[in-house]
């Protein structure tokens, strides 16, 4: 079955580094969805991503999906501490609801 | 707030019983989502539906149903508990059935002894 892969599973940054988070899929994605889940709280949508190649970006995060649909990105520009959480992405075609298994973020000050 | 609730919060049961899980959608949404989110597993999608239709089936165990009312609320039935169940249960809902953005719930624990 189709499998969507998060790398890395986990990352500690100092405030005010980059961080990246990455999505791998073995198959063409139909579009790709972005969440975030701060500790001990529920998903939270940020972004979807439809057309091959796309880049958007919301303040501090940049979302990229890749030329041939498999894959894409998350950069965050100098983390704060509010960006702790973990970051799933999410493959959702027409009967699949797939998503990674995610990227914790840890921040420290 | 999302505007999805669920209830109850948290739930504690024995092997071998079976409960119920209850969400109510935002206004206007037509499409209901059910998760199982363990440390080992992730987020796994279980089933979605659409104006009381089942639309698309994940990995949804066949001693779990579930099912959409007219009022568009949907309820999770877990039966034949194994202690493998213990996990967050999210229910999420959207404006329309193809999977655009998601609204979820707080989650319902749920521990079997």
């Amino acid at each position: 079955g189709q499998q969507v892969m998060q790398i890395p599973q986990y990352q500690h940054v100092q405030e005010g580094e980059d961080f990246t988070t990455y999505c791998n899929s073995s198959t063409t994605l139909s579009n790709i969805q972005w969440y975030k889940q701060r500790p001990g709280g529920h998903p939270v949508f940020l972004i979807q991503l439809v057309k091959s190649g796309e880049v958007k970006k919301q303040k501090r995060l940049t979302f990229q999906f890749g030329e041939a649909k498999k894959n894409s990105s998350l950069h965050i520009t100098a983390t704060q501490t509010t960006d702790v959480g973990t970051y799933f992405c999410s493959d959702s075609g027409y009967s699949t609801l797939t998503f990674g298994k995610g990227t914790m973020l840890l921040v420290s000050p | 707030d999302s505007g999805v609730t669920q209830t109850p919060k948290h739930l504690i049961t024995a092997t071998g019983q079976r409960v119920t899980l209850r969400c109510s959608p935002r206004s206007g949404d037509l499409s209901v989502y059910w998760y199982q989110q363990s440390l080992d597993q992730g987020l796994q999608f279980l089933i979605q539906y659409y104006n009381g239709e089942e639309r698309a089936k994940g990995n949804i165990l066949e001693r779990f149903s579930a099912q959409q009312f007219p009022d568009l609320h949907s309820e999770l039935n877990l039966s034949s508990l194994e202690l493998g169940d213990s996990a967050l249960y999210f229910c999420a809902s959207s404006r329309t059935p193809e999977n655009n953005e998601q609204f979820f719930g707080p989650g319902t624990r749920l521990t079997v002894l």
